[in-house]
């Protein structure tokens, strides 16, 4: 059974630092991670999905990163906005029932 | 092109009501899945659709909720009766081939309160 775990649950950092988001999992027979962002009361926005033979990917200020064999993937967001707080999940996808498992998520917060 | 959407956003029933929860995959996909997330929980899996077909439906926690998906469009699930323990955040996906091979689009989920 994957179990994903992302730390940590919140951060708070103020607006241009750096952002560094961590997700590990347990089973390392994964096809694919993705990145969500959720916002308030809203649904999953997909930022960033890293197939199982790719060692990272890039999109604007976001770059992703996936060591499948050590099971991790880390997150960075440059230059952080206040416009970038929300709560970002990890989601992993099996190789063999194609189901996302999801991370709690880590609620971020960018002070102005 | 339009988003995948969920229909109700909000719903409050008493325990022991019936309610339908509706989802319009984007067009065109024919995986469709269903999860659900419980106060302070992470998302869980509850099933996969590929078409009008149930591919897994091992996350569905009991014989009180029911998923159809009429003619491989979109998808209800029904929970009958309801009790408190069903009230979470219900959220659908699609995508165009297995989920192991694209994106997951996600709806902006229904919110299911049982008091």
């Amino acid at each position: 059974k994957q179990e994903v775990t992302q730390i940590p649950a919140a951060l708070s950092v103020p607006e241009g630092e750096n952002l560094v988001l961590n997700c590990s999992f347990t089973d390392s027979a994964i096809y694919n991670l993705q990145w969500f962002r959720q916002d308030p009361g809203k649904g999953l926005t997909s930022l960033l999905l890293i197939q199982s033979s790719q060692r990272e990917q890039t999109s604007g200020r976001l770059n992703a990163s996936l060591d499948k064999s050590s099971g991790r993937s880390t997150l960075y967001i440059a230059a952080s906005q206040p416009g970038d707080s929300a709560t970002y999940l990890c989601a992993v996808c099996g190789s063999n029932d194609y189901k996302l498992s999801f991370g709690a998520g880590t609620t971020v917060t960018v002070r102005a | 092109e339009a988003g995948v959407t969920q229909f109700p956003s909000h719903s409050v029933i008493e325990k022991g009501q019936t309610v339908t929860l509706r989802c319009d995959p984007i067009s065109g996909h024919d995986n469709l899945y269903w999860y659900r997330r419980v106060m302070g929980k992470e998302i869980k899996f509850l099933l996969h659709f590929v078409k009008e077909s149930k591919q897994d439906e091992s996350g569905m926690p009991n014989n009180r909720f029911l998923a159809e998906r009429t003619g491989g469009t979109y998808s209800t699930l029904k929970v009958q009766p309801a009790e408190l323990e069903d009230s979470g955040v219900y959220f659908c996906a699609s995508s165009p081939l297995g989920v192991g091979s694209t994106e997951a689009f996600f709806g902006q989920g229904t919110r299911l309160t049982v008091v």
